[in-house]
């Protein structure tokens, strides 16, 4: 089963500040990359998939890059409701497994 | 409107069984499959498996096959998660979630998500 690991665990920032998630894949899975945000108490909202195309509805600050086994997530300019648990996702196969998660602090 | 309504929160003792459900609405049920993802308290999201209602095939993560068991009922568009021995460690949020179109989809995102049942194992 393909692995995904995310950097960093904690990432502390403060409005209007640029801010990065990184995931990696334990092997390549193309460009097939979700991304999640989960606020507390609530399920979790697709942000971002086929790892750059963004879901209807979300603000354009969000932006992914990658393919293969390296992938960025990027708020270009953090806002208050951006905080959050921030999940990527491998659908290359299934099981497709999830990322342990970068918790956002602002 | 597009939807998942998930069945309310449960108590059970350790060795009790369990059935929640996942009612989709608004959509072409039998069209998507649809997931399981189990989330244990201050924790990650876990990819337990899934069912395509249109001809109940399914698929389980190794961690989850033999634990659960995964079934629906497209008469009601209704997907059910099901235990037949909980243990402690079972305790956690459970989300429901639309997975791909197709009966190919068994590689895909969740799109619409369920608001999720705790499941609460306690002696």
């Amino acid at each position: 089963d393909i692995q995904m690991t995310q950097s960093p665990s904690t990432l502390s920032a403060s409005v209007g500040d640029r801010v990065t998630f990184t995931c990696r894949a334990s092997q390549s899975v193309s460009d097939l990359l979700a991304w999640y945000q989960q606020k507390p108490g609530i399920a979790p909202k697709l942000l971002i998939y086929k790892a750059s195309t963004l879901e209807n509805g979300v603000p354009s600050r969000f932006s992914g890059t990658g393919s293969g086994t390296e992938f960025t997530l990027t708020i270009s300019s953090l806002q208050p409701d951006d905080f959050g648990i921030y999940y990527c996702q491998h659908y290359d196969s299934d099981p497709c497994s999830f990322g342990q998660g970068t918790r956002l602090e602002i | 409107e597009v939807q998942l309504v998930q069945s309310g929160a449960e108590v059970k003792k350790p060795g009790e069984s369990l059935k929640i459900s996942c009612k989709g609405s608004g959509y072409s049920f039998t069209s998507y499959w649809i997931g399981w993802v189990r989330q244990m308290p201050g924790k990650g999201l876990e990819w337990m498996g899934i069912i395509y209602p249109g001809d109940s095939d399914s698929r389980y993560s190794p961690s989850f096959q033999g634990q659960v068991n995964i079934s629906v009922d497209k008469s009601i568009n209704t997907a059910y998660l099901r235990w037949t021995s909980l243990k402690a460690s079972d305790t956690a949020m459970y989300y429901c979630a639309r997975h791909g179109p197709g009966p190919q989809g068994t590689a895909w995102y969740f799109d619409l998500w369920g608001r999720g049942t705790l499941v609460t194992v306690s002696s």
